[in-house]
Parts: structure tokens; C-alpha cells; sequence
């Protein structure tokens, strides 16, 4: 079975600090993966999305950056970051275009900017 | 490109009703709709999902139906009890070759909260 690793749970950094979030999947080759944040009661924004090693699409210009460095790893970086970067960031991966499938999510991590 | 409106914003029903959250879609060629439970702290969870060639589907208390051509589907929860409280979030994925990640557009999402 296919299982999605999103670590760490909670990160308080200070501002102007860098950031690396990790997302790993396993039991399954060649996923869509996507990177959302989530602030305090609002709803899903799609940050960014690869549908393989080395491509990386971006939905929103910002402070962020990801990698996809492995088949099955998803990374999210920061060089400095800002107060507006607190908030809850998840991690999806899915199967290959051509299946008619959703999206399973890890378990998120929740960061705060202090 | 699609756009998933998703209604009400915050629903609280008595243990015992019924619950029903409402998503209407623009891309008339979306032809999958899951519905996600996001518990407090936690990543959505998909619970029930409805291909376009199909009306309605039940899972036990869960249900959702799916009107093609209103292009509206709408989530019902039966016999609500307290772990039903979550933000709910609908979806539709649209069948155009638009893109190869073929994205999920999710619904704004719905605070649901069931009374004791």
C-alpha cells in the first residue's frame, strides 16, 4: 500500500531563518506531487506541483521554493523567511495524469514564524 | 481554467440530523468529484468520491449526488454525531488534457460542527 511521510509536524523558526520541509512517498513510482498551505481557517492554496524528478511548477510567486531531487521525494524550501509564511503546509501526492484519481495528503506541518 | 464554489462556509446541525454542504463546478468537462474530512490539525482525508458517470453513491451515513447538468454535487451526512465535526472540502477534476498534473480544484470548504 501507498503511504505519504511529511515531517516535521510543528517548526517555529525566526524571521529571516531557512526553511526545508521533506515529503516522501512510498509503494508507489512516478507520482504527481503537490505542495498546499493552509492558513488559520482558510481554505487549500495549491503552492506548487511536479509531475516528475526535476519539475517543479509553480502556482503562486513567493518567498518559496521546491525540489524534487528523488522520483518519490518532494522538498519545500525557504531562504528567508517571512511572518506571512506561518500557517499549515501539507503535502499530496497522486497517481499519474491519465488515472482518474484524488489526492491523498500527509499529515502536514504547522509552522509559525516568530 | 475550473472554478469550485462551495457553500455554506459553516454548518452546525443537532447530533441526530442531517447535514448537507453544496459545491457547484464551471468546467462542464470535470469528471471526478471527491469529498476530503480535515479533523482539527490534521491532513484532509478523502471519505467518498463520485465519477461523472454515476448519479449518487453511498458509503453507510455518507452519501453525495451529482447533477451533470446543473453541474452541482452536494455532500449528505445522515444520523450526524460529534466526530462528524471537521472542515469538509469538496473537489472536481476536469477531464480536458489541460496540463499534465491534472489538478484537483478544491471548494473553499465547509466548518462543520454537530451539537450534542
Amino acid at each position: 500500500s501507498q503511504t505519504i511521510h511529511q515531517w516535521p509536524a510543528t517548526l517555529v523558526q525566526p524571521v529571516g531563518s531557512p526553511l526545508s520541509l521533506e515529503c516522501t512517498v512510498e509503494g508507489t513510482s512516478n507520482p504527481n506531487l503537490y505542495w498546499y498551505r493552509q492558513a488559520a481557517g482558510r481554505g487549500l492554496q495549491l503552492l506548487f506541483y511536479s509531475v516528475g524528478i526535476g519539475q517543479i511548477s509553480s502556482e503562486v510567486p513567493q518567498n518559496l521554493s521546491a525540489s524534487r531531487p528523488q522520483d518519490r521525494q518532494f522538498i519545500l524550501s525557504s531562504k528567508k523567511l517571512l511572518l506571512s509564511d506561518s500557517g499549515f503546509y501539507l503535502c499530496a501526492w497522486s497517481r499519474p495524469a491519465k488515472a482518474n484519481y484524488g489526492y491523498t495528503f500527509g499529515s502536514g506541518t504547522r509552522l509559525t514564524v516568530v | 481554467g475550473e472554478n469550485v464554489e462551495q457553500h455554506p462556509s459553516t454548518l452546525s446541525v443537532q447530533e441526530g440530523d442531517s447535514a448537507v454542504i453544496k459545491c457547484t463546478y464551471s468546467d462542464s468537462a470535470s469528471n471526478y468529484f471527491p469529498w476530503y474530512k480535515q479533523e482539527l490539525g490534521k491532513g484532509p482525508q478523502l471519505i467518498i468520491d463520485i465519477r461523472s458517470n454515476v448519479g449518487e453513491k453511498k458509503d453507510q451515513r455518507i452519501a453525495v449526488t451529482l447533477n451533470k447538468t446543473a453541474k452541482h454535487f452536494s455532500l449528505h451526512i445522515t444520523e450526524t454525531q460529534p466526530e462528524d465535526s471537521a472542515v469538509y472540502f469538496c473537489a472536481a477534476r476536469t477531464g480536458r488534457l489541460s496540463g499534465s498534473a491534472r489538478q484537483l480544484t478544491f471548494g473553499s470548504g465547509t466548518q462543520l460542527t454537530v451539537l450534542p
